[in-house]
C-alpha cells in the first residue's frame, strides 16, 4: 500500500501554463505538507494544512495556491508558470510533532 | 539567519568504517530533531528522532547524539555497507508549529 502518493510524476509544460499537482495519503495523518526541492536539492517548506486549515503559508509567490478538499488530500495548483518554478515538489504527511512521511515527488520542468 | 548546516555536502568512507555526519544550527531551541535518508529519485525516508531531554538514540546500525548546548547533532552509522549510500538530511521544527526546517544534506558514499 502507498501511503503518501502524487500525481503526476513527471510534469513538463511551457511558461505561462497552469498545472496542478495532487496528493493523497492513507494513513490517517492530521497535517499535510508542501514541499519543493531545487536543483541544489536544498528541501524548503511551502505550504503546511492541518485538519483541511492552512497553518504554514511560507514566502511562495501568490501564483501558487493550495487545497485541501479533505484531510488525505492536499493539491497543489500552480499559476503562470516561470522558469524559477522548475524543481522536485514533494508532499508529506504527520500527526502531530511525528515523523513526516514523503511521497515520491513531482518533477517539474518549464520550458 | 536562521539555518541547519551540515558538515559537508560530500563525504565518502570505506566500507565496515562509521560514517560520521554533522547538523548545526544556530537561532534555535528545538525540542526534537530528525534525521531522514534520501536517494535519488525519491522522497525522504525518517530514519531517527532524537528528543532534547536525550542525549543518544539508537536503532541498528544506527546512533544520534543531540548536544543542545552546542546546537548539534551527529548522526552516526557504524559497519557501513555500500547500500547506506544516500543523501541524509537532519532536521527540525523550531517552534513546534509544524514549520520544519532541513538541513543542507550530507552525501554519503561507502566505497566496497
Amino acid at each position: 500500500d502507498t501511503a503518501v502518493s502524487q500525481t503526476p510524476k513527471y510534469l513538463v509544460t511551457q511558461m505561462g501554463n497552469d498545472k496542478s499537482i495532487k496528493c493523497e495519503q492513507n494513513l490517517g495523518h492530521d497535517t499535510m505538507y508542501w514541499y519543493k526541492q531545487d536543483s541544489k536539492k536544498f528541501l524548503k517548506i511551502m505550504f503546511s494544512y492541518n485538519n483541511k486549515e492552512l497553518i504554514i503559508n511560507e514566502t511562495v509567490p501568490n501564483r501558487f495556491s493550495p487545497k485541501s478538499p479533505d484531510k488525505a488530500h492536499l493539491n497543489l495548483h500552480i499559476n503562470s508558470l516561470e522558469l524559477g518554478d522548475s524543481a522536485v515538489y514533494f508532499c508529506a504527511s504527520s500527526n502531530r510533532w511525528e515523523t513526516q512521511y514523503f511521497g515520491p515527488g513531482t518533477r517539474l520542468l518549464v520550458l | 539567519s536562521q539555518k541547519i548546516e551540515q558538515n559537508s555536502e560530500a563525504l565518502n568512507i570505506q566500507e565496515g568504517k562509521t560514517a560520521t555526519l554533522t547538523c548545526n544550527y544556530t537561532n534555535y531551541s528545538p525540542a526534537y530533531l530528525q534525521w531522514y535518508r534520501q536517494d535519488p529519485g525519491r522522497g525522504p525516508v525518517f530514519l531517527l528522532l532524537i528528543r532534547e531531554n536525550e542525549k543518544e538514540k539508537r536503532k541498528e546500525r544506527l546512533k544520534v547524539t543531540f548536544d543542545t548546548t552546542l546546537k548539534q547533532s551527529l548522526f552516526h552509522i557504524t559497519a557501513s555497507q555500500p547500500a547506506d549510500s544516500a543523501t541524509y538530511l537532519c532536521a527540525l521544527d523550531p517552534s513546534g508549529t509544524y514549520k520544519y526546517i532541513f538541513g543542507t544534506g550530507t552525501r554519503l558514499k561507502v566505497l566496497a
